[in-house]
């Protein structure tokens, strides 16, 4: 079965600062892997995606994830962070020619401060 | 074009009752998913439609279910309701002629039970 792990609940960071959020998956074949976000009290919003192209992928608002295959990773980066970056994020992995049913991580909590 | 919409946006119930949620998908979306966000548990997900079948279902008692209406629209039945059945009720749509991979959520419908 698929999976994906997410290192640390909650990160804070100061505004202007590099962001990092990680995301480790487990699987016996690359999958599709995704970043999304939510902010307080609303759905999930596609930051980004990764299914089989270019191993960089850019994403909105700046942010964007690589994928490393002999890491098993597909962390999620923005240089400078802003205030409205604070949310939840989410890495998901979902299968290869399996149907769509996205597996998601436990969550980070992004915190920008002043 | 219009994202994926789900009615109510609240909705509050009784200890036994049953509710019912719906959800338009994205227009030309076949795929309709189904998750629950409850508060500590994150991203669960509940059942998987398309083209008017149910194609996967997760972890959760029959007491779930849902059903998807040839215009793709579906709606999520919770019976014998449950104070732990108080969670955010997220959709989701995706096609498979435009990129199934990608999943596009709602703003979720909120269900409170007391």
């Amino acid at each position: 079965a698929q999976s994906v792990t997410q290192l640390g609940s909650h990160v804070s960071v100061s505004e202007g600062a590099l962001v990092l959020l990680r995301c480790n998956y487990s699987s016996s074949v690359p999958p599709y892997l995704f970043w999304y976000v939510q902010y307080p009290n609303q759905g999930l919003q596609l930051l980004l995606k990764y299914t089989s192209a270019a191993t960089l992928v850019k994403g909105i608002n700046g942010f964007e994830a690589e994928f490393k295959k002999s890491e098993t990773s597909f962390h999620l980066t923005k240089p400078s962070a802003h205030m409205r970056d604070a949310a939840e994020y989410f890495c998901a992995v979902s299968p290869r020619g399996g149907g769509n049913k996205l597996t998601f991580g436990t969550g980070t909590q992004l915190k920008v401060e002043l | 074009e219009a994202g994926v919409t789900q009615s109510p946006t609240h909705l509050i119930k009784t200890r036994g009752q049953q509710a019912t949620l719906r959800c338009s998908p994205i227009s030309g979306h076949t795929s309709v998913y189904w998750y629950q966000q409850a508060l500590g548990l994150g991203l669960q997900f509940l059942l998987w439609y398309d083209e008017g079948e149910e194609r996967n279902r997760g972890n959760f008692p029959p007491r779930f279910s849902g059903r998807q209406f040839p215009n793709y629209s579906s709606e999520l039945n919770v019976n014998a309701l449950e104070l732990e059945d108080s969670a955010l009720y997220l959709c989701a749509s995706s096609s498979i002629r435009t990129g199934g991979n990608t999943i596009y959520f709602g703003e979720g419908s909120w269900l409170t039970v007391v």
